[in-house]
């Protein structure tokens, strides 16, 4: 059976430096993994996806993420924080196996400090 | 960009009553879908759309849950008679293909039952 845990329920970083949001997945055949976010009161966003193509994905607002088979994770990162930057974000994992039903971790909130 | 839209933005209900939820995918996309978010817990699939029928649903989505596309372009989500544990942000999305896609998302219908 699928799963997706996001290892930080909150993560809190300074405007300018490095973002670093951790995914891991468990999943029985080659999944699908996505990220999303969620800025308050707005819907859920497509950050980027992974659908077995190249392993380091590039996503919008410079995030970006690598897909490591042998450490089933998806870690997001961003090379340098923005306020605007502040949200919930969400790691999905989908797979043939559940007729690719979208599987959600708990979601980390991003807070930025000025 | 081409938006998920879902009215009304927050429904407070009682117990009991009947609610619609309403969703517009974007116009080209063929499948849809209900997810539903309860406060400080995970995403969760309830059920997915498709050639005007469902073609999967959760263990969630019982015989109090109904879904509709009653016309080209409305897509809605039916509780018969709402209960307090149905209390949550209710999310639509459409896609243009299958599953890998990705989903967009809508803004959300935060439901209240008291």
């Amino acid at each position: 059976a699928q799963s997706v845990t996001q290892l930080d329920s909150h993560v809190s970083v300074s405007e300018g430096t490095p973002v670093l949001l951790r995914c891991n997945y468990s999943s029985s055949y080659s999944p699908s993994l996505f990220w999303y976010v969620q800025h308050p009161n707005k819907g859920l966003q497509l950050l980027l996806k992974y659908t077995s193509a190249a392993t380091l994905v590039k996503g919008i607002n410079g995030f970006e993420a690598e897909f490591k088979k042998s450490e089933t994770s998806f870690h997001l990162t961003k090379p340098s924080a923005h306020m605007s930057d502040a949200a919930e974000y969400f790691c999905v994992v989908s797979e043939r196996d559940s007729n690719y039903q979208l599987i959600w971790g708990a979601g980390t909130k991003l807070i930025i400090k000025p | 960009e081409p938006e998920v839209t879902q009215t009304p933005s927050h429904q407070v209900t009682q117990m009991g009553q009947e609610v619609i939820l309403r969703c517009v995918p974007i116009s080209n996309h063929l499948y849809f879908y209900w997810y539903r978010q309860i406060l400080g817990q995970k995403v969760e699939f309830l059920v997915s759309f498709y050639n005007n029928e469902i073609s999967e649903k959760s263990e969630i989505f019982d015989d109090q849950f109904s879904v509709e596309r009653p016309d080209g372009s409305n897509f809605t989500l039916k509780i018969r008679s709402t209960k307090l544990e149905d209390s949550a942000m209710y999310f639509c999305a459409s896609s243009e293909g299958g599953n890998n896609y990705g989903y967009t998302f809508g803004s959300g219908t935060r439901l209240t039952v008291v």
